[in-house]
């Protein structure tokens, strides 16, 4: 079985600072893939970044970075230079290679003030 | 390219009812998966189709249920509604399921049952 775990229900953040969002994850897949989704209260999902257990190297995508620690089993979301609209509800997510099921992590809910 | 669309967006049922949900993929895309959020329960995987077969299922009673058509179109069925269905209904799909392949989330069908 699969789980995530996030454990920051809520964070702050100053505009144009740095966030560190964490996820922790439990699989006993040998291939994996791990995922961060924004829900703003609108309620779509948005992708944001993908790490793939093999993937030498952390995923980036503008802003958004991971810290992929497999050892550790954490996949921590880095999110460079907030800004008003990066409030929202993020998401961690976990899939098997073989599958389209995500596991979710309960979020974490981020606000950025000015 | 459009994206992923469902309909209704919002839908308001009474106990005991039945709903069908509808969600259409990005074109091109073979693999459909819908989730259940709720505040209470978080997001929950309801099942996976892929070329018109239920791939996977999540933990849900019989009530749900869910078909893939050629087009890859796909709904989601409730019979015998309850109070606790009322949630927030994703629709996600992919191209080819499976590997690294990002999902791309509909907007979602919001379920209210009175």
């Amino acid at each position: 079985a699969q789980k995530i775990t996030q454990t920051q229900p809520g964070m702050f953040v100053q505009e144009k600072e740095a966030v560190t969002l964490d996820c922790t994850y439990d699989t006993s897949d040998p291939s994996y893939g791990l995922f961060w989704y924004k829900q703003p209260s609108s309620g779509e999902m948005i992708f944001l970044i993908y790490q793939g257990s093999y993937d030498q190297q952390n995923a980036t995508e503008g802003r958004y970075s991971l810290n992929f620690q497999k050892a550790r089993k954490s996949a921590n979301l880095v999110i460079s230079a907030s800004q008003l609209g990066d409030s929202a509800m993020y998401f961690c997510a976990i899939r098997s290679y073989n599958t389209d099921k995500l596991i979710f992590g309960t979020g974490t809910r981020l606000q950025v003030f000015p | 390219k459009a994206g992923v669309t469902q309909t209704p967006r919002y839908l308001i049922k009474t106990r005991g009812q039945q709903v069908t949900l509808s969600c259409s993929p990005i074109s091109g895309h073979r693999s459909v998966s819908w989730y259940q959020q709720t505040p209470g329960q978080g997001l929950q995987f309801l099942f996976e189709y892929f070329s018109e077969t239920q791939r996977n299922k999540g933990n849900f009673p019989g009530r749900f249920s869910g078909r893939q058509f050629s087009n890859s179109r796909s709904e989601m069925n409730v019979s015998t509604l309850e109070l606790g269905d009322s949630a927030l209904y994703l629709c996600a799909s992919s191209y080819t399921g499976g590997r690294n392949n990002e999902q791309f989330f509909g907007p979602g069908t919001r379920l209210t049952v009175l």
